[in-house]
């Protein structure tokens, strides 16, 4: 699986939105990208993966780049209550786990 | 009527004994996984099972035997606990393999050894 580079740690206002970055130069054609979060004390939660265009759920956006080398996760009205870890994973279809890097500390402020 | 479920939440022991961690998903999928988060919270997976067969083992010490008596359970049980197996333990559920491989996680059991 392709590695992932995200920021350590970001700030955000509540009710604005959260743009979390995550860099996967070495992506294959094959390699979707998934994104995870885990609120403190609680196990990781799924919120959204994508291949090569964007996608939108009722959790979040994803927005994967042309050359499918980067992504940014949006979360259009952050709440306190999206304050965690979130995990940018790149995966291949069929492969069987996740590989968890250290994530990005998003923390939302009121 | 939560998705997969674990107990106990919590488990605290001494070195050497044995203990056994239950997960349960109602959620009819195929393949469960045990993950394990360290103190530096880094997640890596340890087991997979599919259909109640073992398809992944991550070099995981032959002290932890996952057992599976049917696809929606995957036990793991641990012998002669050492200080360094503390650590939050997590079980997942997927479909199986393929595109829309979404794991779902349970809430965790927080283990500390004494």
């Amino acid at each position: 699986d392709a590695k992932t580079t995200q920021p350590t740690s970001m700030d955000c206002a509540e009710g604005r939105a959260a743009n979390l970055p995550c860099n996967h130069s070495t992506i294959s054609g094959n390699e979707y990208v998934y994104w995870y979060r885990q609120i403190h004390s609680q196990g990781p939660q799924y919120i959204i993966h994508g291949l090569k265009n964007n996608e939108t759920n009722e959790m979040a956006s994803l927005i994967i780049t042309e050359d499918r080398k980067s992504s940014t996760l949006i979360l259009p009205h952050a709440t306190l209550r999206d304050t965690a870890v979130y995990y940018c994973i790149v995966r291949a279809q069929g492969a069987q786990k996740l590989v968890f890097g250290q994530g990005t500390r998003l923390t939302i402020n009121p | 009527d939560t998705a997969v479920s674990q107990t106990p939440k919590y488990l605290v022991t001494q070195m050497g004994n044995d203990k056994s961690i239950k997960c349960e998903q109602n959620l009819g999928h195929d393949t469960m996984y045990w993950y394990k988060q360290d103190s530096k919270k880094f997640l890596k997976i340890m087991f997979s099972y599919n259909n109640k067969e073992l398809i992944i083992n991550e070099t995981v010490p032959n002290r932890f035997s996952p057992k599976s008596p049917d696809k929606a359970h995957l036990n793991l049980h641990i012998n002669s606990l050492e200080l360094g197996d503390s650590a939050v333990y997590f079980c997942a559920s997927s479909q199986g393999p393929g595109r829309k491989n979404i794991q779902y996680f349970g809430a965790g059991t927080r283990l500390s050894v004494l």
